[in-house]
């Protein structure tokens, strides 16, 4: 299994532009999320999807927009590049079990908004 | 408001030596998990504690729950600069929390040989 894959691993935009960042899983997992991690932040939640066609709002939602047409796949987009919304952007999947929810990341896109 | 706090943010510390790292919040959480990062990588799970506590050992490496599910602490024995990373707290809370965990801020951890 190659887990969790994320395309670009890197990206440098200008203000304004749109793009899009690839997320796919292949371990069945019901749920998805992107989060985005700055420094002295953690990790804040962005979106995120409890199965195919259902998503939701997270922590930091604003300028970003997501859907879930399949279990494999949840892409993040950007619709107007702003230089607030450079950090590393980070997708995990999870299969939920009680309540334990852990989170399989892949390995990161770093964008830079110019 | 971060509802995770951890301490302390920065650790610099020599090969052998023991430290603690501590994960607090005023919440109560149906469980805690522990993650660790490297550079440029994606965080990967230690261990999930989910009983007011618990104690978990992973070879050098002690986990605990508080009793009463608000707090964490991670403990390192004779650590070793192959235990250099990010260390991250998350915590979830309630069946219907989904994907939504709250994570900690971070402890960077340096090793020295």
């Amino acid at each position: 299994n190659a887990g969790v894959t994320q395309t670009p691993k890197f990206q440098v935009l200008k203000t304004g532009q749109s793009m899009t960042l690839q997320c796919a899983q292949d371990m069945n997992h019901e749920y998805m999320s992107w989060y985005r991690q700055d420094p002295g932040m953690g990790l804040r939640l962005i979106h995120y999807s409890v199965g195919a066609g259902i998503t939701d709002q997270g922590e930091v939602p604003n300028g970003y927009n997501v859907s879930r047409s399949t279990t494999e796949d949840f892409p993040l987009r950007l619709l107007s590049a702003a230089p607030s919304q450079t950090s590393v952007y980070f997708c995990a999947s999870s299969y939920y079990r009680n309540s334990y929810n852990e989170q399989f990341f892949g390995p990161g896109t770093r964008l830079t908004v110019l | 408001t971060q509802l995770l706090e951890q301490s302390p943010q920065f650790l610099s510390i020599q090969e052998g030596e023991n430290l603690t790292v501590y994960c607090n919040s005023s919440s109560v959480f149906s469980s805690l998990q522990w993650y660790r990062q490297e550079p440029g990588e994606g965080p990967v799970l230690l261990v999930t504690v989910v009983t007011g506590g618990e104690v978990k050992k992973l070879k050098r490496l002690t986990f605990q729950f508080g009793d009463a599910r608000k707090d964490s602490s991670l403990h390192i024995t004779a650590a070793q600069p192959g235990d250099t990373g990010l260390y991250l707290c998350a915590g979830a809370r309630g069946e219907t929390s989904g994907s939504r965990l709250t994570f900690g801020e971070g402890t960077q951890l340096t090793v020295n040989p």
